[in-house]
């Protein structure tokens, strides 16, 4: 099956400091990713859609300068959390779509993001 | 996309049959049904999805209703690294519009 990997898988930084995680699609290109952020004992919230070549696509309430994506490449896309604050502290996890002809999204394994 | 109702928690025996039920009362003609699971901790994991025939892969079974209401997941012999939050979706297919929104899912707890 397609795999996508995240990293780093855990990280944990200073209020008002900068993180930037990593999405890559390891054997297939990947045109549209989705960035989901995950509250303990909740469901996931996709945050935004990003394609290949083009902006994110944001969801209503997701703040677009805090939760910056770029999507530079067919393999690759990351999520930078500027200036992040304790109630950021989340675990966030990526998809692929896994190609142009299924609708079929492939996901990450997650980073799990602590914010002191 | 259509809205999918399932119960919050199920047991299963290990080595038995999983059978997860989905409701989706207002699944329209060109949505897909898909399953994915969670375990804890880390990202979904896709497992199957359909239109309106019955699937079968490596992992699991997918049986749609003839009126697509509804469906049922089967893992036919469930063992311990099947617990996990099971998820049903109801999404259309093609379009600009590739989101999957999650509900709650269903616990499946497998017991030794």
């Amino acid at each position: 099956g397609a795999v996508v990997s995240q990293h780093p898988s855990r990280v944990i930084c200073k209020s008002g400091t900068s993180v930037k995680i990593e999405c890559r699609s390891l054997d297939f290109q990947a045109t549209t990713m989705f960035w989901y952020r995950q509250f303990p004992k909740k469901s996931l919230m996709l945050m935004a859609t990003s394609n290949e070549g083009s902006k994110a696509t944001y969801e209503q309430g997701v703040e677009k300068d805090k939760f910056l994506i770029n999507h530079a490449s067919l393999t690759l896309s990351t999520l930078t959390v500027t200036s992040a604050h304790p109630e950021d502290s989340s675990f966030y996890i990526c998809s692929a779509r896994a190609g142009e002809d299924t609708d079929t999204q492939y996901f990450g394994p997650g980073t799990r993001l602590t914010v002191l | 996309d259509a809205k999918t109702t399932q119960p919050p928690s199920m047991d299963c025996a290990e080595g038995r049959a999983a059978n997860l039920p989905c409701n989706h009362s207002t699944i329209s003609g060109n949505e897909y049904v898909y399953w994915y699971r969670q375990i804890h901790s880390q990202g979904p994991q896709y497992i199957i999805h359909g239109l309106k025939n019955n699937e079968t892969n490596e992992m699991a079974s997918l049986i749609i209703t003839e009126d697509r209401k509804s469906s049922t997941l089967i893992l036919p012999h469930a063992t311990l690294r099947d617990t996990a939050v099971y998820y049903c979706i109801v999404r259309a297919s093609g379009g600009s519009n590739y989101k999957l929104t999650f509900g709650k899912g269903t616990l499946l707890t497998v017991n030794p």
